[in-house]
């Protein structure tokens, strides 16, 4: 089966700016979630749905960073205004039932250089 | 959330096994036990789960202790390409998989 694809792979922005990042999780999988991993720690959960709807957005800085999964595929990250702290490699993983024996799929990420 | 405790760093010699503990002295009775590892420049990607009984697959082995507070990855002959950081997670029924620092394993030729 195809992985989970991401887009861009890079992206180098000034502060201040917006971006967005891409997910196309692997088809049939209902649950979707993005990270965040800042170099040397291990990934930290942003937001989790399940097909279209929000299942935990508690850590999503919201007045900044937005994300939206239309029809329960593709998903959107936004970040309006980029802070030089959101730095970063974006991750998006999505798993067949979201449930706790049911593995994440993880996509390579987009890697977020903020100047 | 139900935290674990790993190592920070291990080194192996390569075709040799690998045992990389760790602790979850707080794990409910409901929480599995996961493993995912992450080699450079890539997503992290999955390994081995298990609720109390040891597993097996094609990558690794996991030994869960009795009384489930602490589990082990073995790899049963190391090569170049199992060095990665490796992550011990505990899913809970919100299935919020929290990843800490994870142990960075060596392996030298």
């Amino acid at each position: 089966e195809a992985g989970v694809a991401q887009s861009p792979r890079y992206k180098i922005i000034e502060k201040r700016q917006s971006v967005a990042f891409w997910c196309n999780p692997i088809s049939g999988h209902a649950t979707l979630y993005w990270y965040q991993q800042i170099l040397g720690q291990g990934p930290k959960l942003l937001i989790q749905f399940q097909n279209n709807g929000v299942v935990d957005d508690s850590q999503l800085p919201k007045d900044r960073f937005s994300a939206e999964r239309l029809k329960g595929v593709d998903s959107t990250l936004k970040i309006q205004p980029a802070k030089l702290e959101d730095s970063a490699v974006y991750l998006c993983a999505s798993s067949r039932r979201g449930q706790a024996d049911s593995p994440l799929h993880f996509g390579n990420g987009t890697r977020l250089t903020v100047t | 959330d139900a935290k674990t405790t790993q190592p920070n760093s291990m080194e192996s010699n390569e075709e040799e096994p690998v045992h990389l503990p760790c602790n979850h002295s707080t794990i409910s009775g409901t929480d599995y036990i996961h493993w995912y590892r992450q080699l450079p420049s890539q997503g992290p990607e999955y390994v081995i789960h298990g609720l109390t009984s040891n597993v097996n697959n094609r990558m690794a082995s996991l030994a869960i202790a009795e009384d489930r507070k602490s589990s082990t990855l073995i790899l049963h002959r190391a090569t170049l390409r199992d060095a990665a950081v490796y992550y011990c997670i505990l899913g809970d029924n919100d299935y919020k998989l929290s990843f800490g620092a994870g142990t960075t394993v060596t392996v030298r030729a």
